[in-house]
């Protein structure tokens, strides 16, 4: 099993450019989601899915798109690149049962640069 | 609703020294509890999990036992190592019936260990 892939690895954008990252898991996980990790601020939730065709918002969704065809895949869609978007970006996924999650399996995660 | 509540960091120790970096959660049903490593430049992975109280995971040489009267699930190791030096994540995943998928996670404690 590969587990959780990302790409790109790193990406630097200029403001106002659009761009998607990319993320699969193999473990056929019914939840996936999306965090973005910045110095002394912890994970920040931007977007979740508890399965194909379900996608909800996080903590800080703004600026951000997901869409969720398969179970696979889970692609973060950035609309129009600003600045406070310059991030590390994690995407996670993970079994649900009774209404929760088990272990998150983390990707790799994106290093994103937006000047 | 939930939260998770971690030791400011960072923890700084000599190789050999004996560590425990504290947990202290709230939940409103019945949690699993975890902790996460995260590695420099490296996405979050699994260290340990326990599902019910009085539960005691263990790897790694790390320890945590679930504590429920005190809310607590301190993570510990009886000597640490160079390679220990990383992020550490206290996580929960409520089991409440109608509960919300989202896993909570702490804000991450640094570990720096000096040779």
């Amino acid at each position: 099993n590969a587990g959780v892939t990302q790409t790109p690895k790193f990406q630097v954008l200029k403001t106002g450019q659009s761009m998607t990252l990319q993320c699969a898991q193999d473990m056929n996980h019914e939840y996936m989601s999306w965090y973005r990790q910045d110095p002394g601020m912890g994970l920040r939730l931007i977007h979740y899915s508890v399965g194909a065709g379900i996608t909800d918002q996080g903590e800080v969704p703004n600026g951000y798109n997901v869409s969720r065809s398969t179970t696979e895949d889970f692609p973060l869609r950035l609309l129009s690149a600003a600045p406070s978007q310059t991030s590390v970006y994690f995407c996670a996924s993970g079994r649900t049962s009774g209404g929760s999650t088990d272990t998150q399996y983390f990707g790799p995660g994106t290093r994103l640069t937006v000047l | 609703g939930n939260s998770v509540t971690q030791m400011e960091g960072p923890v700084t120790l000599s190789e050999e020294a004996f560590l425990t970096i504290n947990c202290t959660y709230t939940a409103t049903g019945y949690p699993s509890l975890f902790w996460y490593v995260q590695y420099p430049g490296e996405g979050l992975q699994l260290l340990l999990k326990a599902t019910k109280a009085d539960d005691k995971g263990s790897n790694k040489g790390f320890e945590a036992t679930y504590r429920k009267e005190t809310t607590s699930f301190h993570l510990e190791k009886g000597s640490v190592q160079v390679s220990d030096s990383a992020v550490y994540f206290c996580a929960l995943s409520d089991k409440k019936t109608g509960g919300s998928y989202i896993p909570t996670f702490g804000r991450g404690t640094s570990l720096i260990v000096h040779p």
